[in-house]
């Protein structure tokens, strides 16, 4: 079963507006974290912000805020005031705590291209 | 400090030819994980490695393979290429496995073409 879901293929902003970018996801563990990346056409995955399952506080990096609700299973992004160098590939990634071993590898959804219009 | 990085940037090779590709992390980090990100199947786990030992491993043929060295730099090779494993391959570090959740960083990646 498909663990990121990201419905989104593609997505248009003008620039200045905020957008929200959505992520669903599926675990049965009580400790995870939640990531978005963001990936340019050059290729290197950039981290943007993480959310922790405990966390009680949506978090915030600058423009970009995460909104969580755990009860839907839901951690969308949302960049404010967006800018044409944020169009971009934007992907929400999870990584589970398990106990005594680590974290498991991340597990990535398949993506939503922004464009920011002028 | 210096981020994670990669050798070579880009790579064309053909069928049936062998790869290694190389990925030097964060200094101090000791965990290295590679991803094959493609069109097709988007982000998928390649393997992770710890103090020169493999922890975890992704679902892929035995064509791929890795290794780390006691420098905590890292090499994956594939062996017998196929079309199929045209992809950006990305390398990321973090400290130990356990570090905290939040802490993976990706390098720039590795273009790898098969003709």
């Amino acid at each position: 079963a498909q663990k990121i879901t990201q419905t989104q293929p593609g997505m248009f902003v003008q620039e200045k507006e905020a957008v929200t970018l959505d992520c669903t996801y599926d675990t049965s563990d009580q400790s995870y974290g939640l990531f978005w990346y963001k990936q340019p056409s050059s290729g290197e995955m950039i981290f943007l912000i993480y959310q922790g399952s405990y966390d009680e506080q949506n978090a915030t990096e600058g423009r970009y805020s995460l909104n969580f609700q755990k009860a839907r299973k839901s951690a969308n992004l949302v960049i404010s005031a967006s800018q044409l160098g944020d169009s971009a590939m934007y992907f929400c990634a999870m990584r589970e705590r398990l106990r005594n071993s680590g974290n498991t590898p991340l597990v990535f959804g398949k993506g939503t291209r922004l464009s920011v219009i002028a | 400090k210096a981020g994670v990085t990669q050798t070579p940037r880009y790579l064309i090779k053909t069928r049936g030819q062998q790869v290694t590709l190389s990925c030097s992390p964060i200094s101090g980090h000791r965990s290295v994980s590679w991803y094959q990100q493609t069109p097709g199947q988007g982000l998928q786990f390649l393997f992770e490695y710890f103090s020169e030992t493999q922890r975890n491993k992704g679902n892929f043929p035995g064509r791929f393979s890795g290794r780390q060295f006691s420098n905590s730099r890292s090499e994956m090779n594939v062996s017998t290429l196929e079309l199929g494993d045209s992809a950006l391959y990305l390398c990321a570090s973090s400290l130990v496995p356990t570090s905290g959740m939040n802490e993976q960083f990706f390098g720039p990646g590795t273009r790898l073409t098969v003709l």
